[in-house]
């Protein structure tokens, strides 16, 4: 089956204690992405990466750090987190690394508490 | 820069009434769009996109939407909807050749008996 699998879903942690939450996609594709979701604000893209060793910084990349060794993993790292990253996290994928008219395959979200 | 714009946060409306839901973006170049729906717990699914050539696009479970590029719009509409509609709806905008996805707020349509 076709999907994106992250982990953990839930995590409760305190502040300034380094995590990462993982992804990975067995589609074979080329593009994947960091989302926040927060109330009011709809999702905001973190990190996106165009293919293997290839990231750049989303709109709200601050806090985080991403990497991209391997074409199926894309994991999302937060060195000391803070409460303000308190947050609901997607990542998702899609086929083509150069073209983004391709629709967005999205996992099923961690939800991160952070104290 | 780009900005999504989803005015109504929730939209009350009963079975098998119509609906439509608005999305107006800003941007300086041309964009892919999308609408993506998110049931409770879960992730976001496709319920359509537009990429060019006709402005009216049918999505999935019903779903159409017509994209109006002088007033930058591309709004959702379903004319009958259902219970199982519920959820909360994303209008998603992707600046071509810009490689990043922006997103509305959403709206949260909550369909009654």
């Amino acid at each position: 089956e076709a999907q994106v699998t992250q982990n953990p879903r839930y995590l409760i942690t305190v502040t300034g204690k380094k995590l990462t939450v993982t992804c990975s996609q067995n589609m074979n594709h080329e593009y994947m992405s960091w989302y926040r979701q927060d109330p009011g604000l709809g999702l905001r893209q973190i990190y996106y990466s165009m293919n293997v060793e290839v990231t750049d910084k989303g709109d709200v990349p601050e806090g985080y750090k991403v990497s991209r060794k391997e074409k199926r993993n894309f994991p999302l790292i937060l060195e000391s987190p803070s409460p303000n990253q308190t947050s609901l996290y997607f990542c998702a994928s899609s086929l083509s690394g150069t073209a983004t008219n391709q629709p967005q395959h999205f996992g099923d979200g961690t939800r991160l508490s952070i104290l | 820069a780009q900005s999504v714009t989803q005015l109504d946060s929730q939209v009350p409306v009963f079975e098998e009434a119509p609906v439509e839901l608005r999305c107006n973006y800003s941007s300086s170049v041309s964009v892919y769009l999308f609408w993506y729906v998110q049931y409770p717990n879960q992730g976001l699914q496709l319920l359509l996109k537009y990429l060019s050539g006709s402005t009216l696009v049918k999505g999935i479970n019903g779903f159409e939407a017509e994209f109006n590029k002088s007033q930058t719009s591309f709004h959702l509409r379903k004319p009958s909807v259902h219970i199982s509609d519920t959820a909360e709806y994303f209008c998603a905008v992707s600046p071509r050749n810009f490689n990043k996805f922006y997103f509305g707020s959403g709206t949260k349509l909550n369909v009654k008996p």
